[in-house]
């Protein structure tokens, strides 16, 4: 069945600096990635998504990710990040079971951006 | 363009009450819905999805319902609640037929005293 494992709870970063947030899935069938952000007691919004094509995917707000088919890897990047992308990050598959659509979502990162 | 309503926004209800809360969808036809419970630190745990009026599925036994009285409204009810049914409800709907991706409600936070 398909999983996903999101390896850091939290990440606190300052204001300007890189972010990386590592999202890793288990699978044996092809999966589509998604990343979706939550600001505090909000409904959840669609970063990016991986269905097929170039593994770069470009997203809202700056953000992008790398599928990576080898390392089952679908990490959350970007170069230079404000203050008002402090939220909760969630990375999502694809679960192909018996034709259900539905998603596994990752039990979250919290990005936390100091100045 | 599409829009997904829930109400209330929040809700506080003793233990041993009756649960109602609504979600509907706008500007599309035929979507399947989904509601997720969200408890602090625990991630989303999908409870139930509908591919159609009167096609539910309920993924996690509990003491809560789902029903679809029409094509784009999707209710989720409880008889009587517990502490334990305390979080933040989100309804979200997607366009089937292959595509995945899934779009939130703002959420329902309940808190159960």
């Amino acid at each position: 069945a398909q999983s996903v494992t999101q390896l850091d709870s939290q990440v606190p970063v300052f204001e300007e600096a890189p972010v990386e947030l590592r999202c890793n899935y288990s699978s044996s069938v092809s999966v589509y990635l998604f990343w979706y952000v939550q600001y505090p007691n909000q409904g959840l919004q669609l970063l990016l998504k991986y269905l097929s094509g170039s593994t770069l995917v470009k997203g809202i707000n700056g953000f992008e990710a790398e599928f990576n088919k080898s390392q089952t890897s679908f990490h959350l990047r970007k170069p230079s990040v404000h203050i008002s992308d402090t939220a909760e990050y969630f990375c999502a598959v694809t679960l192909t079971q018996g034709g259900s659509e539905k998603l596994v979502f990752g039990k979250g990162t919290k990005l936390t951006v100091n100045p | 363009s599409q829009t997904i309503h829930q109400w209330p926004a929040t809700l506080v209800q003793p233990v041993g009450s009756p649960l109602s809360l609504e979600c509907t969808v706008e500007g599309t036809s035929n979507p399947n819905l989904y509601w997720y419970r969200q408890a602090a630190g625990r991630g989303l745990q999908l409870l139930f999805y509908s591919i159609g009026i009167d096609q539910i599925s309920s993924e996690v036994p509990q003491n809560l319902s789902a029903s679809r009285p029409q094509d784009r409204q999707f209710i989720l009810s409880s008889k009587k609640l517990l502490l334990s049914d305390s979080g933040f409800y989100l309804c979200a709907w997607s366009l089937g037929l292959g595509v995945y991706e899934q779009y939130f409600g703002p959420g329902t936070r309940l808190t159960v005293t």
